[in-house]
């Protein structure tokens, strides 16, 4: 079946301790993708990743890190999580990297917080 | 610059009547628009979307969408709601390298 796994789906933490969220999918798709949602400000996009080895900032980078290093995966990483960062986020992954016209997949979601 | 803007955060329908979500977008080159349904615990899965050509655009469970380019909207309607369409709703424009900007989306509620 094709999909986007992200894991864990839940996670509380406290603040400061390192933690990453893993995001896998079987499609082989070009585009990967992080988002943040937040109640009243819609999902707004953290990193991006157009191929293997090629990351960028999306419109709320900090505080984030990602990588790249296959294809299939592309893990965010919280180095020193703080209370802001507590929010539900998603991965997307896309056919293309530059064209704007194909469907993103997404993942289940995972719901983080930050204490 | 790109951007999206929904008009209501929530709506609430009868089932059986009419549904309307609006959004209108605002971007500098001819967009890529999508509409998105998000159900409780899940993730997001397209409901339809416009690139070219049909500017009636028709996609799952009964839903469509108009591209109004003079208008700059992408309204989604569905002519009779059911129970099961109670969800979240994101609009969403892309103008190129798979960079989506969502809207804050309209929770839509189904009243029976």
């Amino acid at each position: 079946e094709a999909q986007v796994t992200q894991n864990p789906r839940y996670l509380i933490t406290v603040t400061g301790k390192k933690l990453t969220v893993t995001c896998s999918q079987n499609m082989n798709h070009e585009y990967m993708s992080w988002y943040r949602q937040d109640p009243g400000l819609g999902l707004r996009q953290i990193y991006y990743s157009m191929n293997v080895e090629v990351t960028d900032k999306g419109d709320v980078p900090e505080g984030y890190k990602v990588s790249r290093k296959e294809k299939r995966n592309f893990p965010l990483i919280l180095e020193s999580p703080s209370p802001n960062q507590t929010s539900l986020y998603f991965c997307a992954s896309s056919l293309y990297a530059t064209s704007g016209n194909t469907e993103a997949f997404f993942g289940q979601g995972t719901r983080l917080t930050v204490v | 610059a790109q951007s999206v803007t929904q008009l209501g955060s929530h709506v609430s329908v009868s089932e059986g009547a009419l549904v309307l979500l609006r959004c209108n977008y605002s971007s500098s080159v001819p967009p890529y628009l999508f509409w998105y349904v998000q159900y409780p615990n899940q993730g997001l899965q397209l409901l339809l979307k416009y690139t070219t050509g049909a500017t009636l655009v028709k996609g799952i469970n009964g839903f469509e969408a108009e591209f109004k380019k003079s208008e700059t909207s992408f309204h989604l309607t569905k002519p009779s709601a059911h129970m099961s369409d109670a969800a979240e709703y994101f609009c969403a424009v892309n103008v190129g390298a798979n960079n989506l900007f969502f809207g804050t989306g309209t929770r839509l509620t189904v009243i029976p």
